[in-house]
C-alpha cells in the first residue's frame, strides 16, 4: 500500500485478555518502529526491528509484551494479559532507505487499545 | 542517548512566524536533529532534519546553531493548521541506523 497501515484501528478488551496488534509497512522499508502514546503524553518508544539484525526490544515495559516482524515485512506486537495501563494508542513507524541520515520515519494511524 | 530539551506550550498569532526552540547540548558529533509534528489524533509527520548546516524546505526551516547544542524550527507563516505538538529528537546511531526517542515536544497553539 501507500502508506504504513495498522490493524485494528480501535480494540476494547478485557483485563486479562491477549492482544495482537498489527503493522502492515510500506513495501520495501526495512526499519520499522512500534511506539506507545498514552492520554496526552508522548511517545514511547518499545521495539525496533532493522532488517535481519536482532530487534532493540530495549523500550518493552514488561515481558507482557512482545513483536515480531515476519519476513521482513509485516509486524505483530502482542500483549498478554493486558491491564489497564496497557491502554494506549500504539503506533508503527517504518523507513526506508539505510543510510546515515536516514530517519524519516512514516507513522501509520495507529492502533487504539482500550483495557477494560 | 543524547536528550532534548522543549518547552512545553507555546503561542503563536496566525500569518506570524512561529519558532520553536530545542536544546540538546549533550548531542555527539555524527547525530542528527529531526523535528516531526502531531496534529491531535493522528500520527507524527516528519518537517525536517539537519546535521550542522541550516535547512530549508516547504514546510519549514531549521537553524542550527554553531556549537549544535541547540536549533530553532521555524514555521515561517503560521496557519491555524499547524497548530500540533512538535517534537525535536536526536538520533542515537548505532553504525548506521539507530532508533528515534521522542520527548514530550512543545504543543503550538496557532491563534487566529
Amino acid at each position: 500500500g501507500a502508506g504504513v497501515s495498522q490493524s485494528p484501528s480501535n480494540k476494547v478488551t478485557e483485563k486479562g485478555k491477549d492482544v495482537e496488534l498489527r503493522c502492515d509497512p510500506i513495501s520495501g522499508h526495512t526499519a520499522l518502529y512500534w511506539y506507545r502514546q498514552s492520554l496526552g503524553q508522548g511517545l514511547e518508544f518499545l521495539i525496533y526491528f532493522q532488517g535481519n539484525s536482532a530487534p532493540d526490544k530495549s523500550g518493552l515495559p514488561s515481558d507482557r509484551f512482545s513483536a515480531e516482524r515476519t519476513g521482513g515485512s509485516v509486524s505483530t506486537l502482542t500483549i498478554q494479559r493486558t491491564q489497564q495501563e496497557d491502554s494506549a494508542v500504539y503506533l508503527c513507524a517504518t523507513h526506508g532507505v539505510q543510510r546515515e541520515s536516514a530517519g524519516e520515519l512514516f507513522f501509520g494511524e495507529g492502533s487504539r487499545l482500550t483495557v477494560l | 542517548d543524547a536528550k532534548t530539551t522543549q518547552p512545553p506550550s507555546m503561542d503563536c498569532a496566525e500569518g506570524r512566524a512561529a519558532n520553536l526552540p530545542c536544546n540538546h547540548s549533550t548531542i555527539s558529533g555524527n547525530e542528527y536533529v529531526y523535528w516531526y509534528r502531531q496534529i491531535h489524533s493522528q500520527g507524527p509527520q516528519y518537517i525536517i532534519h539537519g546535521l550542522k548546516n541550516n535547512e530549508t524546505n516547504e514546510m519549514a526551516s531549521l537553524i542550527i546553531t554553531e556549537d549544535r547544542k541547540s536549533s530553532t524550527l521555524i514555521l515561517p507563516h503560521a496557519t491555524l493548521r499547524d497548530t500540533a505538538v512538535y517534537y525535536c529528537i536526536v538520533r542515537v546511531a548505532r553504525s548506521n541506523t539507530g532508533k528515534l526517542i521522542f520527548g514530550q515536544g512543545t504543543t503550538l497553539q496557532v491563534k487566529p
